[in-house]
């Protein structure tokens, strides 16, 4: 069974361009998490999807969104970046919810210059 | 206050030591308990999956829970360099809505 799976492993943007990462979740998982991590605040939640529906939301100003597909796959969209944006970006995923086991992602490294 | 405490480290021992990892944590509606393993430029891994109090056993690996004193550990047995990584506890807070909440993480190097 393939893992999840997050696409770009790494980017390069510059301040206040706009970015998009990709996620695609275990087959038969329903549920995609985001997390942001960083050296000094660790692993922050950003928001959580189940079948196609945003179901939790971490506190993260309105410029991180995503979206989820009917396909499971999800999508994370940062606009107006910032450089403390820079971080590693992780995607969950897990048959139900929070409440099961988490299955997570490479990530995808991204460098705000 | 952080609702999860965790040591960051680093923390470096020799290959064949005991390892102990531990969290703490402010609320008793946390209820479940997990430890994440993390290697350099991987997403964490899930270890360990515990609900109850008490000890949790997976071949060098032992989960402890004290939920009176709202305490986890994680013990690492003949500890080996591929062992190297960060370790993150997480646990689940139930109040109504259900919310994961991780530790900083602690780094852990096994020197040879």
């Amino acid at each position: 069974k393939a893992g999840v799976t997050q696409t770009p492993r790494y980017l390069i943007k510059t301040r206040g361009q706009q970015v998009t990462l990709s996620c695609s979740p275990i087959s038969g998982h329903r549920s995609v998490s985001w997390y942001q991590q960083t050296p000094g605040q660790g692993l922050q939640f950003l928001f959580e999807y189940f079948s196609e529906t945003q179901r939790n939301k971490g506190n993260f100003p309105g410029r991180f969104s995503g979206r989820q597909f009917s396909n499971s796959r999800s999508e994370m969209n940062v606009s107006t970046l910032e450089l403390g944006d820079s971080a590693l970006y992780l995607c969950a995923s897990s048959s139900s919810g929070q409440d099961e086991k988490l299955f997570f992602g490479s990530g995808t490294q991204l460098s705000v210059l | 206050q952080k609702e999860v405490e965790q040591d960051p480290g680093p923390l470096s021992v020799p290959e064949g030591a005991i390892v102990s990892l531990n969290c703490t944590y402010s609320n008793s509606a946390f209820q479940y308990f997990m430890w994440y393993r993390q290697y350099s430029r991987k997403g964490p891994e899930l270890l360990m999956y515990t609900y109850s109090s008490g000890n949790k056993e997976d071949g060098r690996f032992t989960a402890q829970v004290d939920k009176s004193s709202k305490y986890i550990s994680l013990f690492i047995r003949d500890s080996q360099p591929s062992d190297s990584a960060t370790y993150l506890c997480a646990m689940i807070l139930i109040q109504g809505a259900q919310k994961l909440v991780f530790g900083q993480g602690t780094r852990l190097t096994i020197n040879p």
